[in-house]
């Protein structure tokens, strides 16, 4: 199955900087890499996400790269806010086709992101 | 435009007991997904339902069932409630067809099992 790792766990940047985050995968059949933004207390959410055709997508101040020959994609937050602040999972699904519904997402184990006025 | 609506929002539970929780997906989807999660880890599949059936399921044990409805609303029913078990219960919904690896996540259930 699927196995994927965050890092770093935890990230601390000052308001404007920019962040970026990691996530590793095994199964080299992935083709959908997408991220989510979980704020405290709060369902998560697709904030971005690229599928295996394209290197990079940008959207504002978020962009997400991948690198399918090292089995890795990021997260690039620049220009940082307060808002910002939240748990980022990524979540590559497995390949597994079923019914004609692709498979269900592997979470990694998140980073936490805090940003400071 | 309803989202993904859950309830209860909270429960609580001793051990022993038995559980469902319930789940509407967003408007235009077909598929239904549930997943724990634990405090401070990623959300944990359990399992999935399209077509009214159990399509796909996680590393969970059978004390975890569940059921989608012609509607496709769907329950998550968990028996036998240990300790452990004490998390916050997401449901997710998505398309079988355009975008269909886009999961919507509910705000999920907070189930304490004391």
């Amino acid at each position: 199955g699927e196995n994927v790792e965050q890092h770093p766990s935890t990230l601390s940047v000052q308001e404007g900087d920019s962040a970026v985050i990691k996530c590793t995968y095994s199964d080299s059949a992935s083709n959908y890499f997408p991220w989510y933004k979980q704020e405290l207390g709060k369902r998560p959410q697709l904030i971005i996400d690229i599928r295996s055709n394209v290197g990079e997508k940008k959207d504002q101040r978020i962009a997400v790269t991948l690198n399918k020959t090292a089995k890795h994609f990021s997260l690039h937050i620049t220009e940082t806010q307060p808002e910002d602040s939240a748990v980022y999972f990524c979540a590559p699904p497995p390949l597994m086709n079923y019914g004609g519904s692709q498979g269900n997402l592997i979470f990694g184990k998140g980073t936490k992101l805090s940003v400071k006025p | 435009d309803a989202g993904v609506t859950q309830s209860p929002t909270h429960l609580i539970k001793t051990r022993g007991q038995q559980v469902t929780l319930r789940c509407s997906p967003k408007s235009g989807h077909d598929t239904v997904s549930w997943y724990q999660q634990a405090l401070g880890q990623g959300p944990q599949f359990i399992f999935q339902y399209y077509e009214e059936e159990e399509r796909q399921r996680g590393n969970f044990p059978d004390r975890f069932s569940g059921h989608q409805f012609p509607n496709y609303s769907s329950e998550l029913n968990v028996n036998a409630l240990l300790l452990g078990d004490s998390a916050l219960y997401l449901c997710a919904s998505k398309t079988s067809t355009l975008s269909r690896e886009k999961l919507f996540f509910g705000s999920g259930t907070q189930l304490s099992v004391l």
